[in-house]
């Protein structure tokens, strides 16, 4: 049963060009939730996901960023012109529903170069 | 805005010392998660409390949420190297998971 996955791992982009991380979420789970986590430091929440639908985003900053959780495929989290505070670890997690447990992919390391 | 503080937020021992790990707040969760991350990884849930009160054993970690369900502890018996690493609380309300800052845990041989 594989846990979520995201990918890239790993993602270098000069400022001013688009990253798009994915997220697909374990098996039977329909619940999709975004965190950032800055070096040494905790995890903040961004956005929270069901298919087709963003239930919470206010997390996310208005501009450049946006997410989706389409009905087939992965959760996408787009950074549009990025910049070099963008640069950070971007978490997934699902859950099979709202009040279930959540649980985390190994998250994607964006630097901005 | 809920905030979740976490002390220490450094902590280095020697194998065999005992240690708690603190997480408070002003708001009240309806359920506490603690997480250990390793570096390069995602964080991994050890356990979750729900009831005011609650302690949770895990081996050698004891997990207690707070009568109020505002704060919570973590306490590990006779720590070992395997013990290294990030220790993270969150706070669950709502929609959302409000995390610490995390303590970050180093266990000497």
């Amino acid at each position: 049963n594989a846990g979520v996955m995201q990918n890239p791992r790993h993602l270098v982009r000069r400022r001013g060009q688009e990253a798009r991380l994915r997220c697909s979420p374990m098996k039977g789970h329909s619940h999709v939730y975004w965190y950032r986590q800055l070096p040494e430091e905790g995890l903040k929440f961004m956005v929270y996901l069901q298919k087709e639908n963003i239930i919470d985003e206010s997390g996310m900053p208005k501009e450049r960023f946006s997410a989706e959780f389409p009905k087939e495929g992965p959760s996408i989290l787009r950074i549009q012109q990025v910049v070099r505070g963008d640069s950070a670890a971007y978490f997934c997690a699902s859950s099979r529903n709202s009040d279930t447990e959540a649980f985390f992919g190994q998250g994607t390391r964006l630097t901005v170069v | 805005t809920q905030l979740l503080e976490q002390s220490p937020q450094f902590l280095s021992i020697q194998e065999g010392e005992n240690l708690t790990v603190y997480c408070n707040s002003s708001s009240v969760f309806s359920s506490l998660q603690w997480y250990r991350q390793e570096p390069g990884e995602g964080p991994v849930l050890l356990v979750t409390v729900v009831t005011g009160g609650e302690v949770k054993k895990l081996k050698r970690l004891t997990f207690q949420f707070g009568d109020a369900r505002k704060d919570s502890s973590l306490h590990i018996t006779a720590a070992q190297p395997g013990d290294t690493g990030l220790y993270l609380c969150a706070g669950e309300a709502g929609n959302m998971l409000t995390f610490g800052g995390g303590t970050r845990l180093m266990v000497k041989p």
